[in-house]
């Protein structure tokens, strides 16, 4: 258990249908990370909030893609139409804790990954 | 923007054997930098990460990695290996304030 959690692990769906994925991050922390895993890549940056603020997107997201963190605790990832480029892991991060404390230290939740069909 | 070059994709290895994986960023100035692993199933763990000082840096499970600025460049090595290193490994950088930029990741199987 990373302390960060991820659900749904795992979701397959039909291309052009909606899919939400929701992170609930190490809770004393205000900073929330979304990276997206591709087969033979390595985690790509999608987007960062800190508290309910997004303050940082990536070209990657395009407008099908929407984050929210309301109240600043836990977060959704929706991608609406989904294609099949879409199929990928989604990593969410949070700064780690302990001895990985520091604002420069990520702690990665499981995954969530997505196949479309 | 930064990026990461790892430069072995694939590595096979026998137990016992050193590991040496390249990893090189793009450009210099301060620098903030990472190995992450991931085993097979699991997610990503941090291996180890340079900030500042020594740049031969101690990590988790018998790995090091030593920071070249003349090199950009972060390898990571362990004297012998043993089966249970068998995973996928990630040289990241910071970028700005707040990202990480990660290279293709490396894939390590080791045979017993």
């Amino acid at each position: 258990d990373t302390g960060v959690s991820q659900n749904p692990r795992h979701k397959i769906t039909k291309r052009g249908q909606n899919v939400t994925f929701r992170c609930d991050p190490i809770s004393e922390h205000n900073r929330l990370y979304w990276y997206r895993q591709t087969l033979g890549q390595g985690p790509e940056f999608l987007t960062y909030f800190q508290n309910e603020a997004q303050l940082e997107k990536s070209r990657l997201l395009s407008d099908r893609f929407s984050a929210e963190r309301p109240k600043g605790s836990f977060s959704t990832l929706e991608i609406q139409r989904t294609e099949q480029g879409d199929s990928a892991m989604y990593l969410c991060a949070s700064p780690g804790t302990g001895i990985h404390s520091g604002a420069n230290v990520l702690t990665f939740g499981a995954g969530s990954r997505l196949t479309v069909l | 923007a930064q990026s990461v070059s790892q430069h072995n994709h694939h590595v096979i290895l026998s137990e016992a054997a050193s590991l040496e994986l390249g990893c090189n960023y793009s450009y210099g100035g301060t620098v903030n930098l990472f190995w992450y692993v991931q085993y097979p199933g699991q997610h990503l763990q941090l291996l180890l990460k340079y900030f500042s000082g020594d740049p031969l840096v101690k990590g988790i499970k018998g790995f090091e990695a030593e920071f070249i600025k003349s090199k950009f460049s972060f390898n990571l090595r362990k004297p012998s290996v043993q089966w249970s290193d068998t995973a996928e490994y990630f040289c990241a950088v910071k970028e700005g304030f707040q990202k990480l930029v990660f290279g293709t990741g490396t894939r390590l199987l080791v045979s017993p």
